[in-house]
């Protein structure tokens, strides 16, 4: 199972930002969001298409329809320059799949 | 406070061996699957293997398969990957995640729990 983000994508500090996660028939899956900084290792910021884990804020959101998920990021702020990935497990394999990864850029 | 901590990195000769582990403390260890999770200089995350909480399921990426192997050690509260016949391509820091549901080896499969890594870089 593959699943496709974008390398990049750029937001201006205060718009929204769109990170996409493309893969077949997405929905039936349960898709998680994660952000890394450099020199740090991964912090999950969304599970289950769209529940956040405690201490991530309101700004973060997901949605999850057809072969599509989205991480929502409202407000940016300059503190969310990071990359981020999409995982599933895939339960035809019993495998963990990751997203390439999208570097954030906020101008 | 969940805490995962790895050791057993180096650097390794082509075709040689390595044995990496992961000290787990602030939970009930043998109640939670683990997996190892790597990421590659400059590149992205990438699942290596995972192992249930009591050694039932076992998983590997097609690309370590055979060649590496999971276990666990829950009197010790410890997690291993074995690793054999490292390619160049293994390079990588190779951290120990651990997932949320207890007893869950499918759809709860995602990490809010994460060691810092252990760095393995494989080269003549």
């Amino acid at each position: 199972y593959v699943l496709t983000q974008p390398p990049s994508v750029s937001v201006a500090p205060g718009q929204t930002a769109w990170v996409t996660c493309g893969g077949n028939n997405i929905e039936s899956k349960r898709v998680h969001w994660y952000h890394q900084k450099p020199g740090q290792a991964p912090v999950l910021v969304v599970y289950d298409d769209n529940d956040r884990p405690s201490g991530i804020p309101e700004r973060f959101s997901g949605s999850n329809s057809g072969n599509t998920a989205t991480l929502t990021i409202s407000r940016v702020e300059a503190g969310d320059e990071a990359d981020y990935y999409c995982q599933v497990w895939d339960s035809s394999s019993d495998h963990v799949v990751f997203g390439g990864g999208t570097k954030l850029t906020v101008l | 406070e969940v805490q995962l901590v790895e050791s057993g990195g180096g650097l390794v000769q082509p075709g040689r061996s390595l044995r990496l582990s992961c000290a787990a403390s602030g939970f009930t260890f043998d109640e939670y699957a683990t997996h190892w999770v790597r990421q590659g200089p400059g590149k992205g995350l990438e699942w290596v293997a995972g192992i249930s909480w009591n050694s039932d399921n076992i998983a590997y990426a097609d690309s370590v398969k055979g060649r590496f192997t999971i276990s666990r050690d829950n009197a010790k509260n410890s997690l291993y990957l074995q690793m054999n016949t490292l390619r160049p391509e293994d390079t990588a820091l190779y951290y120990c995640v651990a997932p949320r549901l207890r007893y869950n080896w499918n759809y709860g499969a995602y990490f809010p729990h994460w060691g810092q890594g252990t760095l393995v870089t494989v080269s003549s």
